[in-house]
């Protein structure tokens, strides 16, 4: 069985300042990791994905995630938040016949 | 290349009726999974097909069914529909079906029922 847990429904930054959004995942395998984001009224578009290569993964936007073993964490960050990053943010696990499993989403809101 | 497509983009149906959704992959993806997003919550698999065969299913009762095409594209077919059905579907495709490819999805269909 795979889960995925993101640890915060709603984060909420400053603009320029950097961005944290915590996932823990659970997999009998060893799991391929995603980040999507879906903006209003928008289809999921993939921002970075982990599939057993660097543990340090770049993704689209500046975004970047680290996979951690010993923590079963996936933690997305930016160093630098704009207010087109608004958006909601999903962790996401994948076995080894593709199924996604998604977490619940956190609610990313950029304040000037 | 134009992306994955689903039709139609809206739809409002009333309780006990049937709906098909309908879905066309990427172009050369093989592999097509539908997920159902309920308001506030993540996307919940429903099916993935590949090669024209059910590769894997959700936890969803018999009502949902689908089936993919010889060309690849893909139809969800809901029966009895339910209130609680109201959501967004949405389509994913790949290229193929081992763990670790991207999926990329549609739009959505945006379910109403009445």
């Amino acid at each position: 069985a795979q889960s995925v847990t993101q640890l915060d429904s709603h984060v909420s930054v400053s603009e320029g300042t950097p961005v944290l959004l915590r996932c823990n995942y659970s997999s009998s395998y060893s799991p391929s990791l995603f980040w999507y984001v879906q903006h209003p009224n928008k289809g999921l578009q993939l921002l970075l994905k982990y599939t057993s290569a660097a543990t340090l993964v770049k993704g689209i936007n500046g975004f970047e995630a680290e996979f951690k073993k010993s923590e079963t964490s996936f933690h997305l960050t930016k160093p630098s938040a704009h207010m087109s990053d608004a958006a909601e943010y999903f962790c996401v696990v994948s076995d080894r016949g593709n199924k996604l499993t998604f977490g619940t989403g956190t609610q990313l809101k950029v304040e000037l | 290349d134009a992306g994955v497509t689903q039709s139609p983009t809206h739809l409002i149906k009333t309780r006990g009726q049937h709906v098909t959704l309908r879905c066309s992959p990427i172009s050369g993806h093989k592999s097509v999974s539908w997920y159902q997003q309920v308001l506030g919550q993540g996307p919940q698999f429903i099916f993935q097909y590949y090669e024209k065969e059910e590769r894997g299913r959700g936890n969803f009762p018999d009502r949902f069914s689908a089936r993919q095409f010889p060309n690849y594209s893909s139809e969800l077919n809901v029966n009895a529909l339910l209130l609680g059905d109201s959501a967004l579907y949405l389509c994913a495709s790949s290229l193929v079906g081992p763990s670790g490819h991207e999926q990329f999805f549609g739009p959505g269909t945006r379910l109403t029922v009445l």
